[in-house]
């Protein structure tokens, strides 16, 4: 059980595109998920709490207008990468909980993004 | 906020010696402690977990020690073999029990176990 699913796994896209990532828990309810971003060979640095039915909650430093992220339901969270540039080419992981007893996180594949 | 201070940023054992990993962290209401193994390219894999009202936690050739006073953990692995060569995270979060599961991770460590 709780299995996180998330896709594309790679994306390529162009300069001032949007792109749309998704994030699944397929056997269980998540009421929040966690979007991460990592750039290579460094750490998992968090951007955002994804709440079910209400506003991200975002990190210092994380612009809500850049990256878009929609919780519609209690099994999917999106996140959208607007007007994409170079500089947003990373690799961006999702995660949700069964919820805060435990304090264990459930890790998506990872997308890969890269902007030409 | 949280910040989770992690050392060394790389580690080369030969195979069959121990490893050990150190973290800190900040917040003194964080109480869950998980290590994650994350593999090139792969999502990071939980190993081995800790909450705050224990002290050590051991899983065959795994442990992890949490000091609360301090506020530092420790990943120690015994008789290493060539596929424990990773990137290793430590995190924290005040998710056990808690009103949020927000994770934060330490910088990493590469192990390298060498045949």
């Amino acid at each position: 059980g709780a299995v996180v699913s998330q896709h594309p796994s790679r994306v390529i896209c162009k300069s001032g595109t949007s792109v749309k990532i998704e994030c699944r828990s397929l056997d269980f309810q998540a009421t929040t998920m966690f979007w991460y971003r990592q750039f290579p060979k460094k750490s998992l640095m968090l951007m955002a709490t994804s709440n079910e039915g209400s506003k991200a909650t975002y990190e210092q430093g994380v612009e809500k207008d850049k990256f878009l992220i929609n919780h519609a339901s209690l099994t999917l969270s999106t996140l959208t990468v607007t007007s994409a540039h170079p500089e947003d080419s990373s690799f961006y992981i999702c995660s949700a909980s069964l919820g805060t007893t435990t304090g264990e996180l459930f890790f998506g594949e990872g997308s890969r993004l890269t902007v030409l | 906020g949280e910040n989770v201070e992690q050392h060394p940023s790389t580690l080369s054992v030969q195979e069959g010696d121990s490893a050990v990993i150190k973290c800190t962290y900040s917040d003194s209401a964080s109480n869950y402690f998980p290590w994650y193994k994350q593999e090139l390219g792969k999502r990071p894999q939980l190993i081995i977990d800790i909450r705050s009202n224990v002290g050590e936690k051991k899983d065959q050739r795994i442990a992890v020690t949490l000091n609360k006073t301090a506020k530092h953990f420790s990943l120690h692995i015994t008789e290493t073999q060539p596929e424990d060569s990773a990137v290793y995270f430590c995190a924290a979060s005040k998710g056990y029990g808690g009103a949020t599961n927000k994770l934060i991770f330490g910088t990493g460590t590469l192990l390298a176990v060498q045949p």
